[in-house]
């Protein structure tokens, strides 16, 4: 059973401050990791992904990833109001690539202006 | 260049009665997914293509659902009997499908189905 879990939230920032958003997963099998972000009333929209242990760099969004702890976490520097959204987590369990997505159930984070 | 796009953007149907709702992917991707998601919860994979066949049908919920890719592009989600239970948004995805780990899947506006 792939299981993907995340904190519902609300998860409330100030603006200018450090998001950090966590996520665990059940499967040890579980290869390459999605963070998405999701507005209201739209579809995700992806912001990184991770597959090797350590830390990612994008601009504002760090992700972390450590297999051994089946832990992997999103970390939004100098937060913004247009940041506050809900954050998905996704995992692929395959190794070969495409394949079906296992989401949790996604952060609600709110920017406090 | 166009994303994904599905088609209708909402769809208003009678329990019993039969819907379809379209998926037209990424020029280029081979790779495209259905997925489902209720209110308050993550996406919930349905099934996905890789070109015309159907890799992993494992997450459609009984036999009322199908989906087909005859050509390899375009996409139909078929839904017999609905039930109230369907109510939900209904999101395509489409990747390279090259095989790569961080083969990325983006995302459609969704349909969303409501089963009065």
């Amino acid at each position: 059973q792939k299981e993907v879990e995340q904190n519902s939230g609300p998860l409330s920032v100030p603006e200018g401050a450090i998001a950090s958003l966590n996520c665990t997963y059940s499967d040890r099998g579980s290869q390459s990791f999605f963070w998405y972000r999701q507005y209201s009333g739209k579809s995700p929209e992806l912001i990184m992904f991770i597959y090797s242990n350590g830390d990612k760099e994008d601009g504002r969004f760090t992700a972390q990833l450590n297999k051994a702890s089946q832990y992997v976490s999103l970390l939004i520097r100098d937060s913004q109001p247009s940041d506050s959204a809900t954050y998905l987590c996704a995992v692929n369990v395959s190794g070969g690539g495409a394949d079906g997505l296992t989401f949790g159930k996604g952060t609600h984070l709110i920017i406090q202006p | 260049g166009a994303g994904v796009s599905q088609t209708p953007s909402n769809k208003v149907t009678e329990k019993g009665k039969y819907v379809e709702l379209r998926c037209d992917p990424i020029s280029g991707h081979t790779a495209l997914y259905w997925y489902r998601q209720s209110l308050g919860q993550g996406p919930e994979f349905l099934i996905y293509f890789q070109g015309t066949g159907a890799a992993d049908d494992s997450g459609l919920p009984n036999d009322r659902f199908f989906a087909v890719r005859p050509e390899g592009s375009v996409s139909t989600l078929k839904i017999q009997r609905t039930e109230r239970g369907d109510s939900a948004v209904y999101l395509c995805a489409s990747s390279l499908g090259a095989g790569a780990p961080t083969d990325t899947q983006y995302f459609g506006p969704g349909t969303r189905l409501t089963v009065l």
